[in-house]
């Protein structure tokens, strides 16, 4: 099993909808969990944190479910400019100062 | 603040020549430094992480190695380049502790033919 699952995706929505992302990971005693953005050729950058009481940041909300080893992202009001692939990533190993990321979802926000 | 520079931005190397990426931090000291890689269409693997000057760990066995001459300079090596090294090569660096945000450069892209 991998560490951290991502559906692939690509999820094509239109302008304004919104759309949810899941992510499993496999180590219960993964503490840190963030999402990042990857845009095509670029390097992935934060897009937020996630906190175990679930977080908001303008049309981003992020969930953490422990119990079944879930993250989700929920966007709303979706951009053209959100299209771009969704990184979930967890520290999956306390043993090593890395984090471990998940092959992405791509998003395609269409007009 | 912090920034992080990493080049050559871009580089297309013939099969067996050798390789160096380099990598710097500014803004920040002892930073624990990663170099990562993208394939076409995959996701990151972690190759060499390190805590502090002269300390790497691999996590993937390859043709590939790792130094780290001073605090914030991270360099990627080979001696001899493989087709299957071709990729989107990141370094990134976080503070110190497990599970701290990580930040990206900007990326350098290998071609090897």
């Amino acid at each position: 099993r991998k560490e951290v699952e991502q559906d692939p995706g690509p999820f094509n929505v239109p302008e304004g909808a919104t759309v949810a992302f899941n992510c499993t990971y496999s180590n219960s005693a993964s503490q840190s969990f963030f999402w990042y953005r990857q845009d095509c050729r670029k390097e992935p950058k934060l897009l937020m944190s996630v906190y175990s009481s679930g977080n908001e940041d303008g049309r981003f909300t992020a969930q953490l479910n422990r119990a079944s080893q879930y993250i989700s992202l929920l966007i709303r009001d979706s951009k053209l400019s959100d299209s771009a692939t969704y990184l979930c990533v967890v520290n999956g190993d306390t043993g090593r100062r890395a984090l471990t990321f998940g092959s992405g979802t791509r998003l395609q926000v269409q007009p | 603040s912090q920034t992080i520079h990493q080049w050559p931005a871009t580089l297309v190397q013939p099969v067996g020549s050798p390789l160096s990426l380099e990598c710097t931090v500014e803004g920040t000291s002892n930073p624990n430094l990663y170099w990562y890689r993208q394939a076409a269409g995959r996701g990151l693997q972690l190759l060499f992480y390190s805590v502090g000057i002269g300390q790497i760990s691999s996590e993937v066995p390859q043709n590939l190695s790792a130094s780290r001459p001073q605090d914030r300079q991270f360099i990627l090596s080979s001696k001899k380049l493989l087709l299957s090294d071709s990729g989107f090569y990141l370094c990134a660096w976080s503070w110190g502790g497990s599970g701290n945000t990580i930040y990206f450069g900007e990326g350098s892209w290998l071609t090897v033919v």
